[in-house]
């Protein structure tokens, strides 16, 4: 069970948003920055935000991060067919000293 | 191009050893940390091992301390994973990434650029 804790999956009709959220603690999210991946079936995994909320170049601004306290957030606007993936938080444990990764959430764009 | 090549995945019997490499090019190597990271068949991402950019600091996950190694070759710009009495819960697409931001410590800055994967079976 990883430390920090995401819905399994999550859905959506096209050009709906929809949010994925990351409860971690003070040691993790709490103290630390927050990044999120996608990952699409049999690809490897893609930097889709960095920094809690900023998007690297090439992101689509359809996806936005946030952070409050020790939870953080990945909503995606204007859902597409394309979006469907696997999502992972990820963030620093300062009691393990090292990285640590969401179990993900499989988004599906019914 | 930026890139990263894994290379050295395979078959194994618990208890052996294999040695991962990771190829990189189109960037300064030596200018970036590198990581580790698997995924088990049908499961989701752990992070495994890094290492700064002149690997004077090292990281593992719990997981793997006392049996993996993490090491590089910065003329060579290549990353490794030496790993030892390896378990079948070993078993997964190994991963290296690079740290998406240029520092001299191995705090976390998420990993920009991925590679395609290596796969590593331990099975008898």
């Amino acid at each position: 069970q990883s430390v920090l804790t995401q819905p399994p999956s999550a859905s959506e009709t096209p050009g709906q948003r929809v949010t994925i959220s990351c409860s971690g603690s003070s040691s993790t999210i709490g103290g630390n920055l927050v990044y999120w991946y996608q990952q699409i079936p049999g690809m490897a995994p893609k930097l889709l935000i960095q920094r809690n909320n900023q998007r690297p170049s090439g992101v689509p601004d359809r996806f936005s991060g946030s952070k409050s306290g020790t939870s953080a957030s990945l909503a995606i606007s204007g859902l597409r067919s394309e979006d469907e993936a696997d999502y992972y938080c990820s963030s620093w444990d300062d009691n393990l000293g090292g990285p640590i990764f969401g179990g993900g959430t499989k988004l599906t764009v019914l | 191009e930026v890139q990263l090549v894994e290379s050295g995945g395979g078959l194994v019997q618990p208890g052996g050893s294999l040695r991962l490499s990771c190829a990189a090019s189109g960037f300064t190597f030596s200018s970036y940390a590198v990581h580790w990271v698997r995924q088990a068949p049908g499961k989701g991402l752990e992070y495994v091992s890094g290492i700064t950019s002149y690997g004077d600091s090292t990281y593992y996950a719990n997981s793997v301390r006392g049996r993996f190694a993490i090491s590089r070759d910065n003329p060579k710009n290549t990353l490794f994973l030496q790993m030892d009495n390896l378990r079948p819960e070993d078993t997964a697409l190994y991963y290296c990434a690079r740290a998406a931001e240029s520092a001299a410590n191995l705090y976390y800055y998420g990993m920009d650029v991925w590679g395609q994967g290596t796969t590593v079976t331990v099975s008898s």
